[in-house]
């Protein structure tokens, strides 16, 4: 199983639309999480850190069930500019950051 | 003003040589690491280095050798290079290592990448 799991997509959705992307962890003892996003051929960024309580920056909003060991993240509004890959990204127990292999989102007019 | 440099942006080179990526970091940070992308693209850790220590080796082959000249710099050189090193190569710095506690991470900066082809 890998450690961190995610669908790689595509995600095809229209200007506008909500999108929801989720990602699975395999260590338990996991303690922090983070959305990076990825533009092609460009740099990881993070996007933003995963709380415990769930958290949310403008249009993006983060999830985390340590029960399920489920992270997830819900785009509203989209626009043309979020599209990207987004990296889910574990900070696991032996203090390295495990990164999905990227979920790509297009939005298109 | 860029916060995490690298050099060169483009490698293509032969099986065999040997060659250098540099990394530098203006941005007062005490940790760097280098990771890997692969044609998957899954981003690994190879190495960290936190005030020029290495603190962070992961499985990587002993041609890949990182070298830390000073806290805002860090170098990886490789050996022999073979097909299946081609990826794109990112250094990356944060502000410290566990300097916010054992259970978090400090954010990490990526450089733009190095696209290293060997042919």
């Amino acid at each position: 199983r890998k450690e961190v799991e995610q669908d790689p997509g595509p995600f095809n959705v229209p200007e506008g639309a909500t999108v929801a992307f989720n990602c699975t962890y395999s260590n338990s003892a996991s303690q922090s999480f983070f959305w990076y996003r990825q533009d092609c051929r460009k740099e990881p960024k993070l996007l933003m850190s995963v709380y415990s309580s769930g958290n949310e920056d403008g249009r993006f909003t983060a999830q985390l069930n340590r029960a399920s060991q489920y992270i997830s993240l819900l785009i509203r509004d989209s626009k043309l500019s979020d599209s990207a890959t987004y990296l889910c990204v574990v900070f696991d127990s032996s203090y390295k950051l495990i990164f999905g292999s990227g979920t790509r989102l297009l939005v298109r007019p | 003003d860029t916060a995490v440099s690298q050099t060169p942006k483009y490698l293509v080179t032969q099986m065999g040589n040997d060659k250098s990526i540099k990394c530098e970091q203006n941005l007062g940070h005490d940790t760097m690491y280098w990771y890997k992308q692969d044609s998957k693209k899954f981003l690994k850790i190879m190495f960290s280095y936190n005030n020029k220590e290495l603190i962070i080796n992961e499985t990587v082959p002993n041609r890949f050798s990182p070298k830390s000249p000073d806290k805002a710099h860090l170098n990886l050189h490789i050996k022999s290079l073979e097909l299946g090193d081609s990826a794109v190569y990112f250094c990356a710095s944060s502000q410290g290592f566990l300097a916010g506690g054992p259970l978090y991470a400090d954010t990490q900066y990526f450089g733009p990448g190095t696209r290293l082809t060997v042919l």
